[in-house]
């Protein structure tokens, strides 16, 4: 069965830190893994990944993917509270169609 | 950029009633449309794929009858939950597919439906 974990399911932290979110995948014919912030609406996109050990950046966000052992992780470095949201990772597979398998989720809380 | 808008944002409605969500893609043709579910502080949940002119591939556990799904043309899709009840109350979210990017999903903004 297709699943995409995600951990820690939360985490609160203070302004400054540098956190590391977690997203493990087992998903047959593979395509990409996405990450997305979701504030109050619909999740925002921030990076799709397809490539191994290829960091992808924006900002204070990176992120990369090891499609080897299966993981993607997404750090945030200097943690501010505009940064507190549910992060998703979503992994596309093209096994049913162009499905998205959404993970459960990280929910940051930063603090001032 | 691609745009995809919902209608109505918010609705509260009496138990028993149905109602209809919209889903456009405003800026281009989405061949594939996706409903999603999403309980206060979880992950989204995909309810059912829906292509145009064709009828829509629900996932497990979701059942057809109560969430209808129309996809009537390449930038329309609309989600119809009939008779509804309190546990139908949730954050409906939809994203559509361009034909050409083939792994990205445009989202909606999202319904926050209230049966009561």
């Amino acid at each position: 069965e297709d699943k995409v974990v995600q951990s820690p399911l939360s985490l609160v932290v203070h302004e400054g830190d540098t956190v590391t979110l977690n997203c493990s995948y087992e998903v047959t014919n593979f395509r990409s893994l996405l990450w997305y912030k979701q504030e109050k609406k619909a999740p925002t996109f921030l990076f799709m990944l397809t490539s191994s050990g290829i960091e992808k950046k924006s900002g204070r966000l990176s992120s990369i993917l090891d499609k080897k052992e299966l993981f993607s992780i997404l750090n945030i470095t200097a943690t501010q509270t505009g940064d507190s949201a549910i992060y998703l990772c979503a992994v596309d597979s093209s096994r049913t169609g162009n499905q998205f398998y959404f993970g459960t989720g990280t929910s940051l809380t930063v603090i001032p | 950029g691609a745009v995809v808008s919902q209608h109505p944002s918010r609705v509260i409605c009496k138990s028993g009633t149905s109602v209809k969500i919209e889903c456009r893609s405003l800026d281009f043709q989405a061949t594939t449309m996706f409903w999603y579910r999403q309980f206060p502080k979880q992950s989204l949940m995909l309810m059912a794929t829906s292509n145009e002119g064709s009828k829509a591939t629900y996932e497990q556990g979701v059942e057809k009858d109560k969430f209808l799904i129309n996809h009537a043309s390449l930038t329309l899709s609309t989600l119809t939950v009939t008779s509804a009840h309190p546990e139908d109350s949730s954050f409906y979210i939809c994203s559509a597919q361009r034909g050409d990017w083939y792994n990205e999903q445009f989202f909606g903004p999202g319904t926050r439906l209230t049966v009561l």
